[in-house]
């Protein structure tokens, strides 16, 4: 079965610079989720998308952007980078009524230096 | 914060024995979620139980809700090595299009 699909898996940026995360969501699923886990944390909820509109914002930073497409994949802009972003982000989707739950890709691991 | 703690928040036990682990939330919620995380990797959703189900199994996990005290239990029976990961209750509250984490609990089966 098809799941969620994230790129790339890694990734190594130097302060200051700027990264774009992918997330190809499962199909016919209509909401995307993004999270932040800090190593050690518990993954925190930073934007979601229903149906390309975006539906709800956590503690996502200014420097953050996020957008879905018409195709349903979504990606997340992040621009000016700092140490601290150094974590695992996590792209999910689900169905509106969740009956299964939310569906997680394997993350990206993004490193700051 | 919608969510609150999970408890313990590490776990040791013999393989072949029960594991328990509780969650604890703030807000009114539209269902409560359990999920594995092994070391560094993905999360892989368990079992979804809603604000108006009490009790729920899939095969050898129970979870059980009690939407007046807002906590949750996840029991794991007869514990395999492979059980060992990190486990996290997650809830959907009302009228908002997410998940909340909670801190997880870190389990280790003992051979």
């Amino acid at each position: 079965a098809a799941g969620v699909i994230q790129s790339p898996r890694h990734l190594i940026k130097e302060k200051r610079e700027t990264a774009t995360l992918k997330c190809y969501p499962i199909p016919r699923h209509d909401t995307v989720y993004w999270y932040q886990q800090g190593p050690g944390q518990d993954p925190q909820f930073l934007i979601s998308f229903y149906e390309k509109m975006q539906s709800d914002k956590g503690s996502i930073p200014d420097r953050f952007s996020a957008q879905q497409f018409s195709d349903y994949h979504s990606e997340l802009n992040m621009s000016s980078l700092e140490l601290g972003d150094s974590a695992l982000y996590f792209c999910a989707s689900s169905l509106t009524d969740r009956p299964y739950g939310y569906t997680f890709g394997s993350g990206t691991r993004l490193t700051v230096v | 914060s919608q969510q609150g703690e999970e408890d313990p928040q590490a776990l040791s036990i013999q393989e072949g024995e029960n594991a328990t682990m509780n969650c604890s939330y703030k807000t009114s919620i539209n269902n409560l979620q359990w999920y594995r995380q092994n070391s560094g990797r993905g999360l892989v959703h368990l079992i979804l139980i809603r604000s108006n189900e009490r009790e729920k199994h899939s095969g050898r996990l129970r979870v059980t809700l009690d939407t007046s005290k807002k906590s949750s239990s996840l029991l794991i029976t007869a514990s395999r090595a492979a059980d060992t990961a990190s486990y996290f209750c997650a809830t959907e509250g009302t009228g908002v299009d997410k998940i909340i984490f909670g801190k997880g609990t870190r389990l280790h089966i003992l051979p």
